[in-house]
């Protein structure tokens, strides 16, 4: 059974700091996703990563694949208070694109000012 | 990004009736429909999957005969929660693929029965 796992699952940040959430998975996948979903509200999509060393940024968020540790990192840069919600990784399962996906317990973000 | 089209996005029912939530995919052909549970403060959790024109496949301890999902089309699903309970009071969430590795969501549905 495929096993996600975040952490931390709460944090709390000032404005203007680093920080980085880490998702670790328990079988071998070469797809993960990072979601962002703000109260109330559905899943945003912020990255998708598909190789072994994928890299994506945008803006002050930048997540990163490692299938042979099977971990994924989403890295927060100079954080911002528009940044709080909820980030969610997610795995795929199976060999095929369109597989469902497992998801992480989600890491709670409040960046205060 | 895909559209994705999912009503309604909040319902309120007695306890006892059905609620039927639609999930529409607008701008690209769905061969696979997932839908997701969340309850509060907890993450996304696969109900089931189905296929256009097939029959669904249901997680372990999601009750068929109370979850009818029907992907009559490759654009349509249909989610009904049949003799709902306060129990079932939650957010589901669509999410229609077509077979590329991007993953979209519907805006979701906040159920809560009374």
């Amino acid at each position: 059974e495929l096993k996600v796992e975040q952490n931390p699952l709460f944090l709390s940040m000032q404005e203007g700091k680093n920080y980085t959430i880490y998702c670790n998975y328990s079988t071998t996948s070469d797809r993960l996703y990072w979601y962002r979903q703000d109260p109330g509200k559905s899943l945003e999509s912020l990255f998708v990563l598909l190789s072994n060393g994928a890299v994506k940024q945008e803006g002050r968020l930048m997540a990163s694949l490692d299938t042979k540790a099977r971990l994924s990192t989403l890295h927060i840069t100079a954080a911002v208070h528009d940044l709080s919600a909820t980030y969610f990784c997610a795995v795929a399962r199976g060999e095929t694109s369109g597989s469902r996906l497992t998801f992480g317990e989600g890491t709670q973000l409040t960046v205060n000012p | 990004g895909a559209v994705v089209s999912q009503h309604p996005s909040w319902v309120i029912c007695k306890s006892g009736t059905s609620v039927k939530i639609e999930c529409r995919s607008l701008d690209f052909q769905a061969t696979t429909m997932f839908w997701y549970r969340q309850f509060p403060k907890q993450s996304l959790m696969l109900m089931a999957t189905s296929n256009e024109g097939s029959k669904a496949t249901y997680e372990q301890g999601v009750e068929k005969d109370k979850f009818l999902i029907n992907h009559a089309s490759l654009t349509l699903s249909t989610l009904t929660v049949t003799s709902a309970h306060p129990e079932d009071s939650s957010f589901y969430i669509c999410t229609p693929r077509d077979g590329s590795t991007e993953a979209f969501f519907g805006q979701g549905t906040r159920l809560t029965v009374v």
